[in-house]
């Protein structure tokens, strides 16, 4: 079936690191997405993976994939107040190619200062 | 425009009245998609077109909910008969490729049935 989950909440001092973790479903799935919310605001798209690759590192921000275990993983270094927002994974399945999502519910980051 | 444009921003309507929510998508990006976010969910698909078809509306939750993209770029998702559960906040997300690798969204249309 298709399901995305992740923890609900995270909470973080100014300056830690944040890992925000995500497990899916579908062993078929090409890509994986980390898209940040703010309140009232759409989805941003921070980054994705492929999903032949197990790490990817973009400033701040790095992504690690164990597809064994389907699991995906969001690091973010030197955690800012500005890093609150809910963090969604989401998938893209094998099966499809329309480019059609699967979300999680998403994490809820507050980085205290 | 520079990102993915919808509008309204805010709509509120009686229980049983029709609405149309409007998207804008980046121009040249050739997939476009509708996904509905209830509270305290992640967002949820609803239909996706490729050019002018819709190529998967599997998302769609029943028939009060079309959508359409006449000449391939502005859409309309079109409610009729509106229910309090269809209440959400109504988001639009475009993709320069078919695949939609990357796929990017507008602020979305938070729609109120009263």
């Amino acid at each position: 079936g298709e399901d995305v989950e992740q923890s609900l909440f995270l909470s973080v001092r100014e300056g830690d690191s944040s890992v925000i973790n995500c497990t899916y479903t579908d062993s078929s799935s090409t890509y994986l997405y980390w898209y940040k919310q703010e309140p009232g605001a759409g989805l941003q798209l921070l980054t994705y993976i492929f999903s032949n690759m197990d790490m990817k590192q973009d400033q701040r921000l790095t992504v690690l994939l164990n597809k064994k275990d389907k699991h995906l993983s969001l690091r973010i270094a030197d955690t800012q107040t500005g890093d609150s927002a809910i963090y969604f994974c989401a998938e893209m399945q094998g099966s499809s190619n329309t480019g059609k999502l699967i979300f999680g519910q998403g994490t809820t980051l507050q980085v205290k200062p | 425009g520079a990102g993915v444009s919808q509008t309204p921003s805010n709509k509120v309507t009686e229980k049983g009245k029709y609405v149309e929510l409007r998207c804008d998508p980046i121009s040249g990006h050739t997939a476009l998609y509708w996904y509905r976010q209830s509270l305290g969910q992640g967002p949820e698909f609803l239909i996706y077109f490729q050019g002018t078809g819709a190529a998967d509306d599997s998302g769609l939750p029943n028939d009060r909910f079309f959508a359409v993209r006449p000449e391939g770029s502005v859409s309309t998702l079109k409610i009729q008969r509106t229910e309090r559960g269809d209440s959400a906040v109504y988001l639009c997300a475009s993709s320069l490729n078919p695949q939609g690798t990357e796929a990017f969204f507008g602020q979305g249309t938070r729609l109120t049935v009263v």
